[in-house]
């Protein structure tokens, strides 16, 4: 069961920033935020993910609030290959846990 | 990142037939993967856990004498969708986990 919340749907200017929010109100302390995204009849891919500390990798920027209950990715320049759905995770890191899908937000990147 | 595949990735099957899907992970070794069966316009939802060298663990609601699943290596896990029918039809996605889960490209099953 998702433990996650976020908008169903968002719109975006190409070449804009993306900012997707999540809410995670309930995550424990040995929990990860994940994000993956995933293009249509496509696997979710993987995107970023952090504990505590704001990370930034080549895909994207993940920032944590400071009392963990809710994040937002940040994808820097969008562009229309960047539509997709993204789906916000909250699990425990090295292990063998599965993950359990939200309903994610669905991103349309417009021209 | 580390690469998932998946075989077929869209099959046809008449009602009551078999099917079986293949998930592979190319260029590491997974003691666990995982399939996922998503509906159109819904999210993922986790359908079971393979464990290799040992018996699958099944979500709540999931029929394992329906599904079944066989991890024989550490680079293959196996389901077999056994009489099929229309309401099967469905894409089914596997996922391995290295140092993170990574997500094969899926499989579309249509049952007729």
């Amino acid at each position: 069961d998702a433990k996650t919340t976020q908008p169903t749907s968002m719109d975006c200017a190409e070449g804009r920033a993306a900012n997707l929010p999540c809410n995670h109100s309930t995550i424990s302390g040995n929990e990860y935020v994940y994000w993956y995204r995933q293009i249509h009849s496509q696997g979710p891919q993987y995107i970023i993910h952090g504990l505590k500390n704001n990370e930034t990798n080549e895909m994207a920027s993940l920032i944590i609030t400071e009392d963990r209950k809710s994040s937002t990715l940040i994808l820097p320049h969008a562009t229309l290959r960047d539509t997709a759905v993204y789906y916000c995770i909250v699990r425990v890191a090295d292990t063998g846990n599965q993950f359990y899908f939200g309903t994610g937000t669905s991103l349309t990147v417009i021209p | 990142g580390a690469v998932v595949s998946q075989h077929p990735s869209w099959v046809i099957c008449k009602s009551g037939t078999s099917v079986k899907i293949e998930c592979r992970s190319l260029d590491f070794q997974a003691t666990t993967m995982f399939w996922y069966r998503q509906f159109p316009k819904q999210s993922l939802m986790l359908m079971a856990t393979s464990n290799e060298g040992s018996k699958a663990t099944y979500e709540q609601g999931v029929e394992k004498d329906k599904f079944l699943i066989n991890h024989a290596s550490l680079t293959l896990s196996t389901l077999t969708v056994t009489s099929a029918h229309p309401e099967d039809s469905s894409f089914y996605i596997c996922s391995a986990r290295r140092y993170e889960q990574f997500f094969g490209p899926g499989t579309r099953l249509t049952v007729l």
